[in-house]
C-alpha cells in the first residue's frame, strides 16, 4: 500500500461545478498536512495547510479525518484557473514529507 | 523577490557525463531539499539538509551528491549520468519547524528538466 494515496483522475467538471478530492494516508503518526497545486510542467505550490478542525479559504475547504485517515480538498464555484494538478501533501515526521502522486482537475467552459 | 531559483531550466546530458544543477534561496531558510518527479509520480525526496555543512540523504540518493557550504546555496551534482535520472528536479527550502522537524510548508524553485540519452 502506498503511503499516501490519491485518485489520478482527470476530474473533467464545468464551471461553476463543486468538485471534491480525497486522499488517503498509511502512517497513522502522520502529523502535518498539506495541500500544494501544480500546473502543467511548473513547480508545486501550497495552497492550503489541513487543520484538525478544518479550514477555508475561500472556495477552498479542506478537512483532516484522522479515524478514517483522509484529508479531502472541496473547491466551490470551479473557475477554469483551477485547472490544475493537486497534490496531497503529509509529514510523517522528521524529515519525512510524502508526497502525493496528484489528482488532475479539468475545468471547462 | 526571487524565493527560489534553479538554474539550468533544462538540460540534455550524455549517458556518463557529470553535472551539477544549482539552487539557491533568499528567504534566509534553514532547510532545503531535492526531489525529483518522474511521469505521473509523486516528488521523491534525493537528499536535505538542515543548515551549512549538515546534509543527509532521503529515499533515492543513489547517483547523486550535495554540498551546503552556505545557508543560501545547496547545489545536486550527477557524477555518472545515467537514462534513469531523466527526470524533472525541484530543489525546496522550509523555515525550520517544530524542534528538529521539517513541517513547515515547503517553497519551490521552478524546476531542471534533464534529459540524459
Amino acid at each position: 500500500r502506498k503511503e499516501v494515496e490519491q485518485d489520478p483522475g482527470p476530474f473533467n467538471v464545468p464551471e461553476g461545478a463543486t468538485v471534491a478530492f480525497n486522499c488517503t494516508y498509511s502512517n497513522s503518526a502522520s502529523q502535518s498536512f498539506f495541500w500544494y497545486r501544480q500546473d502543467c510542467r511548473k513547480e508545486p505550490k501550497l495552497l492550503m495547510s489541513v487543520y484538525s478542525s478544518g479550514n477555508e479559504d475561500g472556495r477552498f475547504t479542506a478537512q483532516l479525518n484522522r479515524a478514517s485517515q483522509y484529508i479531502s480538498l472541496l473547491i466551490r464555484d470551479s473557475k477554469l484557473s483551477d485547472s490544475a494538478t493537486y497534490l496531497c501533501v503529509v509529514y510523517t515526521g522528521g524529515f519525512k514529507t510524502i508526497f502525493g502522486a496528484g489528482t488532475r482537475l479539468f475545468v471547462k467552459a | 523577490n526571487a524565493g527560489v531559483t534553479q538554474t539550468p531550466k533544462f538540460r540534455i546530458l550524455k549517458i556518463g557525463q557529470s553535472m551539477t544543477l544549482q539552487c539557491t534561496q533568499d528567504m534566509n531558510h534553514n532547510y532545503m531539499y531535492w526531489y525529483r518527479q518522474d511521469p505521473g509520480m509523486g516528488l521523491k525526496l534525493i537528499y536535505y539538509s538542515v543548515g551549512a555543512g549538515i546534509t543527509d540523504k532521503g529515499e533515492v540518493p543513489n547517483g547523486y551528491n550535495v554540498s551546503r557550504s552556505t545557508t543560501e546555496d545547496f547545489p545536486l551534482r550527477l557524477e555518472l549520468a545515467a537514462p534513469s535520472q531523466t527526470s524533472v528536479y525541484f530543489c525546496a527550502s522550509s523555515p525550520p519547524g517544530q524542534g528538529f522537524h521539517s513541517n513547515q510548508p515547503q517553497h519551490f524553485g521552478d524546476g531542471t528538466r534533464l534529459s540524459i540519452l
